[in-house]
């Protein structure tokens, strides 16, 4: 079936630093890839997404990159901050059911940055 | 963007009793559904809220267990019934705006602990 995978599954930076998270989909039909922030106790929060049309999306420090030959894109954060430290997840949607909304999740980075 | 509430934000059950869960979307929305976190894991899709219709359940999942109404276009259940220690467990309700091409949000989260 449809599958997500995403590495590496912790992450511990020193404050400043450049962290990256990559992720690989299986559903050559998933045309969106959205990612997600979760604190601890709370929901996911959308950070940034991706479309298959393009090959890059940058938003301040985050920015997000999509291979589709490869079925692969990744996160990239710069000049971390401590309040970055959280649990960020991948998806990919499933590509002929559900539009953008029906997504598939990556097992998740947990990212420490530590001051 | 939704903002959407979820109720209660944490339980504690005894094992065959059920619980229902309540989203509440601050717009209309045409996708809603309803996802499992287990402690320290990824989101699992367990069925997609249909308005005016039933739900559509992923593999694993059955209307038995996990029984959800959509009323309206803006509010959602869903009952976890004859609870076990194994449906300790976040569950999360989403909606995606924009007919099913745009974002999806996340609510807060239930965390539900069955003793």
């Amino acid at each position: 079936g449809e599958n997500v995978e995403q590495h590496p599954s912790t992450l511990s930076v020193q404050e400043g630093d450049s962290a990256v998270i990559k992720c690989t989909y299986s559903d050559s039909a998933s045309n969106y890839f959205p990612w997600y922030k979760q604190e601890l106790g709370k929901g996911p929060q959308l950070i940034i997404d991706i479309r298959s049309n393009v090959g890059e999306k940058k938003d301040q420090r985050i920015a997000v990159t999509l291979n589709k030959t490869a079925k692969h894109f990744s996160l990239h954060i710069t000049e971390t901050q401590p309040e970055d430290s959280a649990v960020y997840f991948c998806a990919a949607n499933r590509g002929f059911s559900g539009g953008y909304n029906k997504l598939i999740f990556g097992a998740g980075t947990r990212l420490a940055v530590h001051p | 963007s939704a903002v959407i509430s979820q109720k209660p934000s944490r339980d504690i059950c005894q094992r065959g009793t059920s619980l229902t869960i309540q989203c509440q979307v601050d717009s209309q929305v045409t996708m809603m559904f309803w996802y499992r976190q287990q402690p320290g894991q990824s989101l699992t899709l367990i069925a997609t809220a249909n308005q005016g219709s039933e739900a559509t359940y992923e593999s694993g999942f059955v209307i038995d267990k996990f029984p959800i109404s959509r009323p309206n276009l803006t509010f959602s259940t869903l009952t976890v019934s004859n609870m076990s220690p194994e449906d300790s467990s976040i569950y999360l309700c989403s909606a995606g705006v924009g007919d099913g091409e745009g974002e999806a949000f996340f609510g807060q989260g239930t965390r539900l602990t069955v003793v």
